[in-house]
């Protein structure tokens, strides 16, 4: 079993939809990280928290550390939107350095 | 911007052969990281280097060796290729201090070994 589970594995919306990933972990974490991954392999980074909630754009990333749980949110989704999004968690690895541990990934498809 | 990038985009080779992966980051990062992304699994890391000529293994090191002779240059080698190696190869590099929170990806390299 993975340590951080992320669902839906895929999704499909209209252009315009309000999108919600979800991720839970079950390791401890320092922080939480939301990844976009395009076709073709790039990886770049959205968010990185540890508490609370950020806002970039269209993109809301929620945290609640009691919970052990976090959320991505799209807002008016768009085609360019489609991508495979990633969540990692931030914990201690035996080196003493931060390792993270990654989800299996959402892949998004917004439909025009 | 950062910029991290990878000798090749897709790569094909046989089985046995020796393959060089190459990553380069222009921005004077103190730590690089190799990891392989494969369909369900997500990124597992293989090596990662917090300093030249130092490295340290990941979670699946086995059938890789890595080798940064330069601060900017991070390669990976697959001494005798196997086709369970065919996978999706991620470098990432990240600032002094950061440790692994604050990775910067490269473009990735398709390797497929027949």
């Amino acid at each position: 079993k993975n340590e951080v589970e992320q669902s839906p594995q895929n999704l499909t919306a209209q252009e315009g939809e309000f999108i919600t990933i979800n991720c839970s972990y079950s390791v401890g974490i320092s922080a939480l990280h939301w990844l976009q991954q395009h076709p073709g392999g790039g990886i770049v980074s959205l968010f990185m928290l540890s508490s609370g909630k950020k806002k970039h754009g269209r993109l809301i990333a929620t945290i609640n550390i009691q919970e052990k749980h976090s959320s991505l949110h799209i807002t008016a989704s768009h085609p360019r939107d489609s991508a495979v999004y990633i969540c990692a968690g931030g914990g201690v690895s035996n080196f003493g350095n931060e390792k993270l541990t990654f989800g299996t990934g959402t892949r998004l498809t917004i439909i025009p | 911007d950062v910029k991290v990038t990878q000798s090749s985009r897709y790569l094909v080779k046989r089985t046995g052969e020796k393959v060089f992966l190459e990553c380069v980051q222009d921005m004077d990062h103190e730590n690089m990281f190799w990891y392989r992304q494969d369909p369900g699994l997500g990124l597992r890391l293989i090596y990662f280097s917090y300093d030249v000529k130092m490295k340290e293994k990941g979670d699946i090191p086995e059938g890789y060796s890595v080798s940064r002779e330069k601060k900017e240059r991070f390669s990976l080698i697959l001494e005798s290729a196997s086709t369970n190696q065919t996978s999706m190869y991620l470098c990432a590099s990240s600032p002094t201090g950061t440790g692994f929170l604050e990775q910067y990806f490269g473009p990735g390299t398709r390797l497929t070994v027949t």
